[in-house]
């Protein structure tokens, strides 16, 4: 079975400074996505950053970067320069690359940046 | 481009009762799904669709809860009788073709059983 594992459930960060997010997760799988989605209070689950497993680049979107550890099954989010637009909960997720590709996720974790 | 269009956006019902949700995905988009968020987790797969068809459908209450594409673009998730512990966030999401990677959320149906 695959499983995530958010160990965080909650997270504070003062605007400007950064902050990382941490997940692990359990495969057997070789072929997989790994993602990072953001959900404000409105409750609209947005993209924030997709990590393919066979590159082993760690994947860059403007000040959200992942910390890919293919052997350690770890996948942390970093946020840089924090801002106030940054207060949501944050969902690691995973999905094969063949076959079915429902969307594993995480239990999340409340991140509040501090004015 | 238009986003996954969900509605109603809050659903408040008494047990027993029945309720339906609609998801209007984005335009093209021909695989879509529905997921049951419950408080303080993660959402988790209800139902998948490939055009019209089901093609997963093992997580789904069947006693209870029932879904159809018709057409292939428009979805109905609907829950008949509702209990209290359905109470949670219903999403639905989108993506071009089963094989494409990245879901494209809506913003999710919140339901209160009273």
């Amino acid at each position: 079975a695959q499983t995530v594992t958010q160990s965080q459930p909650e997270m504070s960060v003062q605007e400007a400074e950064t902050v990382t997010l941490s997940c692990t997760y359990d495969t057997s799988e070789n072929n997989y996505y790994l993602f990072w989605y953001k959900q404000p209070p409105s409750r609209q689950m947005i993209l924030v950053i997709r990590q393919e497993a066979y590159k082993q680049q760690n994947a860059t979107e403007n000040r959200f970067s992942v910390n890919f550890q293919k052997a350690a099954k770890s996948f942390s989010l970093k946020i840089s320069d924090s801002q106030l637009g940054d207060t949501a909960m944050y969902f690691c997720a995973f999905t094969f690359r063949t076959g079915a590709n429902n969307l594993f996720f995480g239990t999340g974790t409340r991140l509040t940046v501090i004015p | 481009e238009a986003g996954v269009v969900q509605s109603p956006r809050y659903k408040i019902i008494e047990k027993k009762q029945p309720v339906a949700f609609w998801c209007n995905p984005i335009s093209g988009h021909n695989t879509l799904y529905w997921y049951l968020q419950n408080l303080g987790q993660g959402p988790e797969l209800l139902i998948r669709y490939e055009n019209e068809e089901a093609v997963d459908d093992s997580q789904l209450p069947k006693d209870r809860f029932s879904a159809e594409r018709l057409k292939g673009v428009d979805s109905t998730l609907k829950i008949q009788p509702a209990e209290l512990g359905d109470s949670a966030v219903y999403l639905c999401a989108s993506t071009p073709h089963l094989r494409t990677d990245t879901q494209y959320f809506g913003p999710g149906t919140r339901l209160t059983v009273l």
